[in-house]
């Protein structure tokens, strides 16, 4: 059963236009959002994070927008660059237990110069 | 501050034969992860050490994988016999997990690749 879903798979993106990355929940109890940036060879790396009391979180040319209601929050990347051409993934962990985090399934992001 | 370290970063095995996989945390990180990509996939939670005790292996296939974390730093991961199906990205993450600090921090990997 996948606990958190994300959309689209793949998203091509031209210079300096935003990337927008789509992610639901199903399990309540999830209290901690993290966005992971992974680039070939390298581990995922955290980009940004939210908690529930928030419903946005900008860093930067990134934001996260979190909407408790729907059970859905979305990354955009405002002026993207070739850099930034990345897989990006969604995940959700639980406070108070193990912190462990479920992974979505990743977005492979283009960014075309 | 020194990232998580891990080795090798590649291994070629045959179906059948053993491998293991080496993790050095982050100094002080006393939660320590191993999780498994495999392509075009997101990461999946095999096991969860808090010091040298488990938290949370309910995703290791215990037939074949085993970890261990001696003395609170280091840890393991064997896969024995591996199968097809393992070939994946092994990798090992490490956290503080305190109330205000929930970042996992992921080494390099190691790409298994099983024939």
């Amino acid at each position: 059963q996948q606990q958190v879903k994300q959309s689209p798979q793949s998203l091509i993106v031209q210079k300096g236009g935003i990337s927008i990355i789509n992610c639901a929940y199903e399990n309540t109890a999830f209290d901690y959002f993290p966005w992971y940036q992974q680039f070939p060879g390298k581990g995922p790396a955290l980009l940004i994070a939210i908690r529930p009391d928030v419903s946005e979180k900008k860093e930067g040319r990134f934001t996260i927008s979190f909407n408790k209601s729907a059970k859905q929050f979305s990354l955009h990347i405002m002026d993207s660059q070739p850099g930034d051409s990345a897989t990006y993934f969604c995940a959700a962990s639980i406070g108070g237990s193990n912190y462990k985090l479920t992974f979505g399934k990743g977005t492979l992001l283009t960014v075309n110069p | 501050e020194a990232g998580v370290a891990q080795s090798p970063r590649y291994k070629i095995i045959e179906k059948r034969q053993s491998v293991a996989f080496w993790c050095n945390p982050i100094s002080g990180h006393a939660t320590l992860y191993w999780y498994q990509q495999i392509l075009g996939q997101g990461p999946k939670l095999l096991i969860q050490f808090q010091n040298n005790g488990v938290v949370d292996d309910s995703q290791l296939p215990k037939d074949r994988f085993s970890a261990e974390r001696l003395k609170g730093v280091d840890s393991t991961l064997k896969i024995q016999p591996a199968k097809l199906e393992d070939s994946a990205v092994y990798l090992c993450a490490s956290s503080r997990n305190t109330g205000s600090s929930r970042e996992q921090y992921f080494g390099p990997g190691t790409r298994l690749t099983v024939t």
